[in-house]
């Protein structure tokens, strides 16, 4: 299957701070890509979808000024936390489409390995 | 997209198979069903989707009522490492202007225990 890399896996900063993370799909390129947040024992929850060269759609309730997401290229997207505060603590995954071959009507997202924020 | 519901958890011995049920009654024509795992601290998995046929690859088996209503995620197999949390979605997928549209939503899944 496609591969995603995400960096870092694992990332301790101090409150105020700006922490970046880098989503990129290394075999095969990306026009979409997602970012998702899980806090522990629940599930996945999306934050956004990002189109390659165009704005990001964040989901409702998702503060789009703290949470700056750029997909400049087709296999590249940050997700940057502006100011973190403890209470952004948490798991974050990003996720690349990968178009099959056999047609624009199936698709499959392959996420990465996450990365853990703990914030103090 | 449609709501699915699936068990809160299963138990499964070793090298037997593992019948994971889902339920999508509210599913739509162009909706497709995809079944990701994430085993724990890691990144979800793609396993396997499908639309109405059964599908099968070198993961899993993919069977889907006539309805569509229903599906089943058979793990023919397990193993130790099996255990995790599986997630079914329903998605649409489909054209417009040559894009695809359509985003997973995850909901509680079923923790899967493959126990010795």
């Amino acid at each position: 299957g496609a591969v995603v890399s995400q960096h870092p896996s694992w990332v301790i900063c101090k409150s105020g701070t700006s922490v970046k993370i880098e989503c990129r799909s290394l075999d095969f390129q990306a026009t979409t890509m997602f970012w998702y947040r899980q806090f522990p024992k629940q599930s996945l929850m999306l934050m956004a979808t990002s189109n390659e060269g165009s704005k990001a759609t964040y989901e409702q309730g998702v503060e789009k000024d703290k949470f700056l997401i750029n997909h400049a290229s087709l296999t590249l997207s940050t997700l940057t936390v502006t100011s973190a505060h403890p209470e952004d603590s948490s798991f974050y995954i990003c996720s690349a489409r990968a178009m099959l071959r056999d047609g624009l009507t199936k698709n499959i997202q392959y996420f990465g390995a996450g990365t853990r924020l703990s914030v103090l | 997209d449609a709501k699915t519901t699936q068990p809160t958890s299963m138990d499964c011995a070793e090298g037997r198979a593992a019948n994971l049920p889902c339920n999508h009654s509210t599913i739509s024509g162009n909706e497709y069903v995809y079944w990701y795992r994430q085993i724990h601290s890691q990144g979800p998995q793609y396993i396997i989707h499908g639309l109405k046929n059964n599908e099968t690859n070198e993961m899993a088996s993919l069977i889907i009522t006539e309805d569509r209503k229903s599906s089943t995620l058979i793990l023919p197999h397990a193993t130790l490492r099996d255990t995790a949390v599986y997630y079914c979605i329903v998605r649409a997928t489909f054209n417009a202007g040559g894009t695809s549209y359509g985003k997973l939503t995850f909901g509680q899944g079923t923790i899967l225990t493959v126990h010795p």
